[in-house]
């Protein structure tokens, strides 16, 4: 079946370093693919997504490429601020068999001042 | 437009309590899902409805119950609360029929079993 696998938290980070969360996955076909993001006492939402390979998203200054031949996602984001510590979750939804879609375990990020 | 709203936001138990969490969508989507957050472990399935009148189980549908009242609704039911579900409750949509959009999540529902 269908798998999503997250880079284990927490990351932290000082204001301004360069962020990366690692994302892989295994899927039938060409899945379209999800990060989101939870800020603390929220629910998920969607930070950016890709729906086929070489996509890239994009949203917030972060920055997410679909590499089929890797079959990553990793979440990029050049400055960190403070305001980005959270929870964010990689996710895809294949285009096979169930619709139901696939998260990671997430990966907590904290950004000190 | 609220999207998802879920009902109520925290909530404490004892053990064999029995509660509903509440779900509401206006938007019109036919697939509603029942997650828990626990950490360390992502996000779990619960159950879920494909459409009105359907529910199925997911992944962790012990201990739990479900209805969809109508499109707009989808509650879950513990009936008799165990401490091994205190968590954090989610009830999410995912649009069928696009796999590129995106899940809409409600805010949670906080839920302590002592």
């Amino acid at each position: 079946g269908d798998s999503v696998t997250q880079m284990e938290g927490p990351v932290t980070l000082s204001e301004e370093a360069f962020l990366t969360i690692n994302c892989t996955y295994t899927a039938t076909g060409y899945p379209s693919l999800f990060w989101y993001v939870q800020y603390p006492g929220e629910g998920l939402q969607l930070l950016l997504k890709a729906t086929k390979a070489d996509d890239k998203g994009s949203n917030k200054g972060f920055e997410a490429t679909y590499r089929k031949e890797t079959t990553s996602f990793h979440l990029e984001k050049g400055s960190v601020q403070v305001s980005d510590s959270a929870v964010y979750f990689c996710a895809l939804r294949g285009r096979r068999g169930s619709y139901i879609p696939t998260f990671g375990r997430g990966t907590s990020l904290i950004v000190h001042p | 437009n609220a999207g998802v709203t879920q009902t109520p936001k925290f909530q404490v138990l004892k053990t064999g309590q029995s509660m509903t969490l509440q779900c509401a969508q206006d938007m019109n989507h036919n697939s509603m899902y029942w997650y828990r957050q626990d950490p360390g472990m992502g996000l779990r399935l619960i159950y879920y409805s494909a459409s009105e009148g359907t529910t199925d189980k997911g992944e962790v549908p012990n201990g739990y119950n479900v209805s969809r009242l109508n499109k707009r609704e989808f509650s879950l039911r513990l009936e008799s609360a165990a401490p091994s579900q205190t968590s954090v409750y989610f009830c999410a949509i995912h649009p069928r029929g696009d796999e590129n959009t995106e899940a809409f999540f409600g805010q949670g529902t906080r839920l302590t079993v002592v």
